[in-house]
């Protein structure tokens, strides 16, 4: 079974634009879960999203967003970039939510840095 | 509120030597779930172990083992005999009974020494 996929791996974005990031889950999972991972915070909850609705949200401005779509994969966008935003974002999958995290993969994560 | 606390910023030891990771929760919930996390170089979080609240035994898998006890709010990790290979962050995390947010420790950074 493949395990969690994210593209791209690597981004390069100078500050005030925005990127988009995608994960592509388990093979029927129906769960997906954001993280940010910088040296100063650490790994911080994003999001989580459910049949294509978010869930669950953590402490982070508008300008981070997400979305599911029905085949379960899910994308998260962050606008107008600030050189903060630089980090490595993880996605992770689970079978489905509201089990305290049972079954919760990640993936390798889209490294992303704002210049 | 939750918190998960990692005294140890960074340990190293030398290859064979045994050595224990700290780590402290907090939670209000009396249903909870605690992790541990190994981040190797590569970046990709790989899940250890999962334990949940109701559950104070120990484990051991291979090197491996845990020491859960509710009564320090302690979740420590214990590598055995440790090898090169074990070098990684090792995190660990909480989430409660409905909610798939896990919250994580700052990360202890494990060095073995050959």
């Amino acid at each position: 079974k493949a395990g969690v996929t994210q593209t791209p791996r690597y981004l390069i974005k100078t500050r005030g634009q925005q990127v988009t990031l995608s994960c592509s889950p388990i093979s029927g999972h129906r769960s997906v879960s954001w993280y940010q991972q910088t040296p100063g915070q650490g790994l911080q909850f994003l999001f989580e999203y459910f049949s294509e609705t978010q869930r669950n949200k953590g402490n982070f401005p508008g300008r981070f967003s997400g979305r599911q779509f029905s085949n379960s994969r899910s994308e998260m966008n962050v606008s107008t970039l600030e050189l903060g935003d630089s980090a490595l974002y993880l996605c992770a999958s689970s079978l489905n939510p509201g089990q305290g995290a049972r079954e919760q993969y990640f993936g390798p994560g889209t490294r992303l840095t704002v210049t | 509120a939750q918190k998960v606390t990692q005294a140890q910023t960074e340990i190293s030891v030398v290859e064979k030597e045994d050595v224990t990771l700290d780590c402290v929760y907090e939670t209000r919930d009396t249903t909870y779930y605690l992790f541990w996390y190994k981040q190797p170089p590569s970046g990709e979080l790989v899940f250890l172990i999962r334990r949940n609240s109701f559950d104070e035994q120990n484990e051991i898998s291979g090197r491996y083992s845990w020491n859960f006890q509710k009564s320090t709010s302690s979740f420590n990790f214990t590598i055995t005999a440790s090898q090169v290979v074990d070098s990684a962050v090792y995190f660990c995390a909480l989430s409660e009974a409905e909610d798939d947010k896990i919250i994580f420790g700052k990360g202890t950074r494990l060095h073995i020494l050959p």
